[in-house]
């Protein structure tokens, strides 16, 4: 199985501020025939599930805010959240779905500073 | 619009089988052909683990830490699919998610993708 490591494990950032989230493949997670990377970002909050935020790494998911970027490729991505609403707080996981099981990472939990 | 609903009993006693089902609306499971439908599990406070999947012809897919106990099936006339997971111990105490897959082609043939949307999961504790 591919192992997904996330970091770090938690963090705050003020209202407004940049929020970054990195997570690490155990190999890569690049699929050289479409040169795409089979990573995606989910955001969970307290008591519901997660919700899709990103896939291919950098594509949003439609209705997202464009405050919600992602990149990287690899073995190494990084979610960033910019200019940090108080609706932002949440879990975030990654996943990759480049092989079965897909796997995610523990999670990461954000709050405000 | 698609929704997802998961339904079955909340509690299980040690070494009998979770039954679950997850009902769609919003769209037909039979002609449902470029997307999985799948089983994700959250223990309390932690992280996601992948069950299994089945596309609606029923092929099925399963996560190899379990697939000796996990049976998914679908029945496309009510629309819905369904978990067993049989020997039932305390680790499997857990948040039960059914999800779609969006499958995408890889070097392995096809991947199970990401997953949306989600059902809102319903608490399965394993208990005497």
């Amino acid at each position: 199985d591919i192992v997904m490591t996330q970091s770090p494990d938690s963090l705050a950032v003020s209202l407004g501020e940049r929020a970054t989230v990195n997570c690490k493949s155990s190999q890569s997670v690049l699929y050289s025939s479409s040169n795409k990377n089979y990573l995606a970002w989910y955001q969970q909050k307290p008591g519901q599930p997660p919700k899709l935020l990103i896939y291919w790494a950098s594509t949003r998911e439609s209705g997202v805010p464009d405050r919600f970027s992602g990149s990287g490729s690899g073995t190494d991505f990084t979610l960033t959240i910019s200019n940090l609403q108080a609706e932002d707080v949440a879990v975030y996981y990654c996943q990759q779905y480049y092989s079965t099981p897909p796997t995610f990472g523990q999670g990461t939990k954000l709050d405000f500073k | 619009q698609l929704q997802l609903q998961e339904s079955g009993p909340g509690l299980v006693k040690p070494s009998e089988t979770l039954s679950l089902t997850c009902t769609v609306s919003g769209v037909s499971l039979s002609t449902s052909n470029n997307h999985y439908w799948g089983w994700i599990r959250q223990p309390p406070g932690k992280g996601l683990e992948w069950i299994g999947s089945i596309y609606y012809s029923g092929t099925t897919h399963y996560n190899p830490s379990l697939k000796s106990r996990v049976t998914i099936s679908v029945d496309t006339s009510k629309n819905h699919f369904s978990l067993r997971l049989s020997s039932v111990t305390a680790a499997d105490t857990a948040v039960y998610y059914c999800a779609r897959h969006h499958p995408q082609s890889s070097s392995s043939g096809w991947s199970q993708g990401w997953f949306d949307p989600w059902g809102q999961g319903t608490l399965v504790t394993v208990s005497s």
